[in-house]
């Protein structure tokens, strides 16, 4: 089947560096893109990763390799606003339809 | 320019009661979304939309469930009759960006079914 597997909850401190982990069965989907979602707020789309590889942008990363089967996002310099549930999520070719993975809620302590 | 925009954003229903939530889409967006979030968990699609018409809906229950898109830009979800376990958030969302595959969401309905 499709499914993105992430772990349930990741605590860090502020300034610290915090990677949050996708790992994936599936084959045949474009990119691996990961959205932040506050409590009670909509998901917010924050990279994505077409080919293998590290994309920055600002104090977050995301990586893809595809022969692993895994992605991650990198937080660094981790603020308390970072406080949030992480997804990742693919498209696949077969279905054009974007699954979800079970999602990583992170808590930034002072 | 203007987000997702949805209502209401919070309905408290009782079980076997009908309850239905609208999408406006960001403009010019062709292609709309619905989701269920459910507590805890990633967003599930229900229905996907491409102008007014359904591209994929296999993962929508049919049986209590119903959304349209007469005129390819505003969109309904409804639920009749609704069941406890359809207590979650349910998000629009509109347009993939090619390059990207981001979408756009709204803010959510927090549906309670009691």
């Amino acid at each position: 089947g499709q499914s993105l597997e992430q772990p349930s909850e990741v605590t860090a401190v502020e300034g610290a560096i915090v990677q949050i982990n996708c790992t994936y069965q599936t084959s045949g989907f474009y990119g691996l893109s990961w959205y932040q979602q506050h409590d009670g707020g909509a998901p917010t789309f924050l990279s994505y990763n077409a080919l293998d590889g590290l994309e920055e942008t600002g104090r977050f990363s995301s990586f893809l390799s595809r022969s692993d089967s895994y992605g991650y996002l990198l937080l660094q310099e981790l603020q308390m606003k970072d406080s949030a549930s992480y997804f990742c999520a693919v498209l696949f070719y077969n279905t054009d339809k974007l699954i979800f993975g079970t999602g990583t809620r992170l808590q930034v302590f002072p | 320019e203007a987000g997702v925009a949805q209502s209401p954003r919070y309905k408290i229903i009782e079980k076997r009661q009908s309850v239905a939530f609208w999408c406006n889409p960001i403009s010019g967006h062709a292609t709309l979304y619905w989701y269920q979030q459910i507590l805890g968990q990633g967003p599930k699609l229900l229905i996907q939309f491409q102008n007014n018409g359904v591209v994929d809906d296999s993962q929508l229950p049919k049986d209590r469930f119903s959304a349209e898109r007469l005129k390819g830009v505003d969109s309904t979800l409804k639920i009749q009759p609704a069941k406890l376990e359809d207590s979650a958030v349910y998000l629009c969302a509109s347009e993939r960006d090619r390059v990207t595959d981001t979408q756009y969401f709204g803010p959510g309905t927090r549906l309670t079914v009691l």
